[in-house]
């Protein structure tokens, strides 16, 4: 497809339970972030790839949060040993290269629910 | 990243022109303003960026004062598929984007 696919786009899981969420980006944008955004509240970063440099994690919560990109292509997000406050839409954007110049291109995001 | 303050609610009428404003005055010579807008249960949609010159594309205007302390994005012709929030964010680094509050535009009928 031409936009950045994110699956599952919903889910629901107990409270305890480890998920992965997956993005697939736009081909040949080198340049993947995830985020989160709570309901009715703005977007939270959570982690930046580029290329093969070493990923900026600044934004993840705690250490029950972890991804992985393999080279410029798909990356998943795990959250492990889920807790009812990660319930919130996490989305996926990627630009074409590095820079302030070039856009980020979302997709729609995984709904996640923790009961 | 510079704050930007835009303001919580507006109304244009379907087929005019809505016109959002964007106050950056703290901007830096070499950030970037971006426009990007979110409808409900949707990820934002990118809509333009411009750094210093006015920009247009198939989607919108940005004009930008000449002291880059403001900027409006103009929808030249708004739909009712153009009720959304509209974010304003100004940005140098190459990491995250930093959304606000946003404009809720309403388009009516």
């Amino acid at each position: 497809g031409a936009g950045v696919s994110q699956s599952p786009s919903n889910k629901v899981t107990e409270k305890g339970k480890d998920v992965e969420l997956r993005c697939d980006p736009i081909s040949g944008h080198t340049a993947l972030y995830w985020y989160r955004q709570r309901l009715g509240q703005g977007l939270e970063f959570l982690i930046y790839f580029q290329g093969n440099s070493a990923p900026d994690k600044s934004g993840l919560p705690s250490d029950r949060f972890s991804a992985e990109r393999t080279g410029e292509s798909v990356s998943t997000l795990t959250i492990q040993r889920t807790q009812q406050e990660d319930s919130a839409v996490y989305l996926c954007a990627s630009s074409l290269v590095q820079g302030a110049g070039q856009p980020q291109h979302f997709g729609d995001g995984t709904r996640l629910s923790i009961l | 990243d510079a704050k930007t303050t835009q303001p919580p609610s507006m109304d244009c009428a379907e087929g005019r022109a809505a016109n959002l404003p964007c106050n950056h005055s703290t901007i830096s010579g070499n950030e970037y303003v971006y426009w990007y807008r979110q409808i409900h249960s949707q990820g934002p949609q990118y809509i333009i960026h411009g750094l210093k010159n006015n920009e247009t594309n198939e989607m919108a205007s940005l004009i930008i004062t000449e002291d880059r302390k403001s900027s409006t994005l103009i929808l030249p012709h708004a739909t009712l598929r153009d009720t959304a929030v509209y974010y304003c964010i100004v940005r140098a680094g190459f990491q995250k984007l930093v959304f606000g509050q946003g404009t809720r535009l309403t388009i009516n009928p």
